[in-house]
């Protein structure tokens, strides 16, 4: 399976609440990355937590990272029908490693905020 | 801010031609990376470099290569395409030392093949 795998598939809620998404992966990372995929347009990069960074905050988003557990989430608070869209995380290489070149994704969690 | 520039957005080509899209990184930055996203599929890693040398090499055909120039722009080159090439391909820029920063990602190119 990928390096980078998002739970749930599918998260449907109402304008208002919280959401949250669970990405894990398989090996050691200098850091891992959210990004947020509007259907059919780019991806916006939303926030990178750094392997010995446990926790960050960005406006209505809050990633956390347990490097123990190899799993990352992000917390989406008051969420609006803006946000709906589909979320992916993505991670880099090996820690240490001389690999700067490749950001590998998980399937990705499709966000529904209804009004 | 300037951002990663992709072109062109969309083409459409027939089976058996051939496809060069463009890249034009953030100023500065010395990585890019190509991703291949079918529909509805995550984004997969094609090829990435970094001071103008291959730096990564992921699931890129042998019908495709890819190279990034003196002034850091990359051409993604797919010749004798096949309807399974349609795809939206992005183009992501970031800075490769001292340690990966973020990785940011051009609006694509949507290729049809027909």
């Amino acid at each position: 399976s990928q390096q980078g795998e998002e739970d749930p598939q599918a998260l449907s809620i109402q304008e208002g609440e919280n959401a949250t998404m669970n990405c894990s992966y398989k090996t050691s990372i200098n850091n891992l990355q959210w990004y947020r995929q509007n259907s059919g347009r780019g991806l916006v990069h939303l926030i990178l937590i750094r392997s010995n960074e446990r926790e960050k905050h960005s406006g209505r988003l809050r990633v956390t990272l347990d490097t123990s557990k190899k799993s990352s989430s992000l917390l989406i608070t008051a969420s609006r029908a803006a946000d709906t869209a589909s979320y992916f995380c993505a991670t880099d290489g090996d820690a240490g490693g001389t690999s700067y070149g490749k950001l590998t994704f998980g399937q990705g969690t499709i966000l529904t905020v209804h009004p | 801010a300037a951002g990663v520039i992709q072109s062109p957005r969309h083409l459409i080509k027939e089976k058996r031609e051939t496809a060069t899209l463009k890249c034009y990184p953030i100023p500065r930055h010395d990585t890019v990376y190509w991703y291949q996203q079918g529909p509805g599929q995550d984004p997969q890693f094609l090829i990435s470099f970094y001071e103008k040398m291959q730096s990564d090499k992921g699931s890129i055909p042998d019908r495709f290569s890819a190279q990034q120039f003196s002034d850091y722009h990359s051409e993604l080159n797919m010749s004798s395409l096949e309807l399974g090439d349609s795809a939206l391909y992005f183009c992501a820029s970031s800075l490769g030392q001292p340690r990966l920063t973020e990785a940011f990602f051009g609006q694509g190119t949507r290729l049809t093949v027909v």
